[in-house]
């Protein structure tokens, strides 16, 4: 059982680019969430959506998209790359809101 | 947002102490959960709290979800060194729809 799929694990972007970070997952939850961590700190909510068609900001949205097209997957776009967004992105899933969330491992961005 | 104050914020101890952290909020939760994140990572579910009272082990973990149900405390009892991580608390606000709110972690040492 595969889970939570990220890709990719590490990124080392310029200044003004784009990526899409890839989200997965094979339980068929509702409801996909994006974070960030900064290096000592905790996780900061991007973006969630509780079902296809269905998203919506979270704490920290400025600089990020999102598109929910199937259950499945969850992507997340960076359209210009900037400093402030080098940090470790994690994506999770749940049945809902009060279940417990399933995380990816994360994938480790880098911005110069 | 709601706010979860997790504390400590950091512990180094001897293999085979016991260690004890808590996370408290200002606001009543619905549901209190408990996260450990190794080193490159995701947070992984460790112990899941759905009533006030309730008290929850798993293995060397103990969890309670607190009377009040504005805190829960974590225990883990003889520690080893693979218990090193970072142990986050998770809270469903009492609101209706409400997302899980994240603490800022515990970063937990130990040393052999």
């Amino acid at each position: 059982n595969a889970g939570v799929t990220q890709t990719p694990k590490f990124r080392i972007l310029k200044i003004g680019q784009s990526m899409t970070l890839q989200c997965t997952q094979d339980m068929n939850h509702n409801y996909m969430y994006w974070y960030r961590q900064d290096p000592g700190m905790g996780l900061k909510l991007i973006y969630y959506s509780v079902g296809a068609g269905i998203t919506d900001k979270g704490e920290v949205p400025n600089g990020y998209n999102v598109s929910r097209s199937t259950t499945e997957d969850f992507p997340l776009r960076l359209e210009l790359a900037a400093p402030s967004q080098t940090s470790v992105y994690f994506c999770a899933s749940s049945w809902d809101f009060q279940g417990g969330y399933t995380f990816g491992s994360g994938t480790r961005l880098t911005v110069v | 947002g709601q706010q979860l104050n997790q504390s400590p914020q950091s512990m180094f101890i001897q293999e085979g102490e016991d260690v004890s952290m808590n996370c408290t909020s200002s606001s009543i939760f619905n549901t209190w959960l408990w996260y450990k994140q190794d080193p490159g990572e995701g947070p992984v579910l460790l112990i899941a709290l759905y009533k006030a009272g309730e008290l929850t082990s798993n293995g060397r973990l103990t969890a309670q979800f607190g009377i009040t149900r504005k805190d829960s405390f974590l225990n883990i009892s003889a520690s080893i060194p693979s218990d090193v991580g970072i142990y986050f608390c998770a809270g469903q606000p009492e609101t209706s729809g409400s997302r899980l709110t994240f603490g800022e972690g515990t970063q937990l040492t130990v040393n052999p």
